[in-house]
């Protein structure tokens, strides 16, 4: 979906390095998310927000970290990459409200490799 | 948490009518059942959601029996670009900050044969 954007959009790192992914969103929501996904594994939740002051972790949240600069931005961290941390990473924005279906808008990846 | 389980992969030829089944034995009653679709190398996409008996939309249908134990995603005629994962997700969708529930788990491979 065009209106949720992700950099980069591939990426090759070396063990060791600090890797920042961007997201950033156009359609308004408050909800916003990190997933990894790995072959014959699904979609694992690391991070969501459900708004500027709010940080939850998810499923695997260990050797992550996240900040929200704006009801827009959602930043993933990587303080020290290590190879098995080489997946294809989603962000994704909601909007959720008694009415809806909080349905997930999902962001085009980004594929992280970590050597 | 409600635990979610479906085939790992399904085959079907063009033009016909597939139904893919998730059980999810311990559902709750604020839980509401909902299917995503995965391209590869693409994030999901909603196709559906429901909380009971049927739901209709232009891509597809869910059946939900009255027990809610399971349900079923009916997708009528497919074709070959209907080729992709399925995700089935049981969860509340008013689960606040702290509390969220939805997990995608490892979905159903469907492969339409011309």
């Amino acid at each position: 979906d065009a209106d949720v954007t992700q950099t980069p959009r591939n990426r090759i790192t070396k063990t060791g390095k600090r890797i920042m992914l961007e997201c950033s969103q156009t359609k308004g929501h408050d909800r916003m998310y990190w997933y990894r996904q790995d072959p014959g594994l699904g979609l694992r939740l690391i991070y969501y927000s459900f708004d500027v002051k709010d940080i939850n972790k998810g499923e695997i949240s260990d050797g992550y970290s996240v900040s929200r600069q704006a009801q827009a931005k959602f930043s993933l961290s990587l303080e020290s990459a290590i190879p098995n941390q080489t997946a294809l990473y989603f962000c994704a924005t909601s909007d959720w409200d008694r009415s809806s279906t909080d349905t997930q808008y999902f962001g085009p990846g980004t594929r992280l490799t970590v050597l | 948490l409600a635990k979610t389980t479906q085939p790992i992969s399904m085959d079907s030829y063009e033009g016909q009518e597939v139904n893919i089944t998730c059980s999810h034995n311990n559902i709750a009653t604020n839980d509401y059942i909902t299917w995503y679709q995965q391209f590869p190398s693409q994030g999901p996409r909603f196709i559906i959601q429901g909380y009971k008996t049927k739901v209709t939309n232009e891509v597809a249908s869910l059946f939900i029996p009255a027990d809610r134990k399971s349900s079923t995603l009916s997708l009528p005629r497919v074709s070959l670009s209907d080729t992709a994962v399925y995700y089935c997700l049981v969860g509340d969708r008013r689960a606040g900050a702290g509390s969220y529930q939805l997990t995608f788990g490892k979905g159903t491979k469907l492969s339409v044969i011309p």
